[in-house]
């Protein structure tokens, strides 16, 4: 098991600006995931933090307006740049602790709303 | 394409059992994961079937059957604290997991 703490739980931001969320894992992890989730709706994953290199984005997501940081294994960043109000929305950081059939863990989220 | 399908929403009363059905389609497969997650928290870890069959945990257990692409959790003994949604997600070939929409599920006294 692990315990992710993820901060900060909610925000509102004015559009234009950044926020950067944290996320700490208290356990050895392997992998670490970002995702972002609409109210009633799936989990979308945003990118895969890798440890001291560029994050792996998935479609429709860049690193110019979400940059990740993985600075070592238990320490991610996800920053949401210059916000739109369609930024609004939960984002969650997941991690995996052992082989690629281990479930995730989620942090407990960071709901965030543009004005 | 790949894709999970589960019933939006769900509506069972206290005491009660209750199937939750997902049909999947996935590039290759290596295991369905199921996740509770109540309203405004995290989703967290239910189950993992890779291997046909049934597994019990508990008040949940969980079934598989590859040939169908088809997967249910199921509930007994409802409590109102169940009342949650419910994930389902495949995993890939490429260990890339697929993700439904969930299902809300309603308790009823």
């Amino acid at each position: 098991s692990a315990v992710i703490s993820q901060k900060p739980s909610r925000d509102i931001c004015q559009r234009g600006t950044s926020l950067t969320i944290q996320c700490q894992v208290d356990s050895q992890v392997t992998m670490m995931f970002w995702y972002r989730q609409q109210p009633g709706q799936s989990l979308t994953l945003i990118a895969t933090a890798n440890q001291g290199s560029e994050a792996t984005y998935e479609s429709g997501f860049v690193i110019d307006k979400f940059p990740i940081s993985r600075p070592n294994l238990t320490f991610s960043t996800l920053t949401v740049s210059n916000m739109s109000p369609e930024d609004s929305s939960i984002y969650l950081c997941s991690a995996q602790l052992g082989t690629e059939e281990s479930p995730l863990h989620f942090g407990n989220g960071t709901r965030l709303t543009v004005t | 394409g790949q894709n999970i399908d589960q019933p939006t929403e769900m509506t069972a009363t206290e005491g009660a059992i209750v199937q939750i059905n997902c049909t999947y389609q996935t590039s290759g497969f290596n295991g369905l994961f199921w996740y509770q997650q109540h309203a405004g928290e995290a989703p967290t870890f239910l189950s993992y079937n890779v291997l046909d069959g049934l597994e019990e945990k508990g008040r949940f257990s969980s079934f598989l059957s590859r040939s169908k692409g088809y997967s249910y959790l199921l509930l007994k003994e409802l409590q109102m604290k169940d009342s949650a949604s419910y994930l389902c997600a495949g995993l890939d070939s490429n260990y890339q997991l697929i993700w439904g929409a969930g299902t809300k599920l309603i308790i009823k006294p």
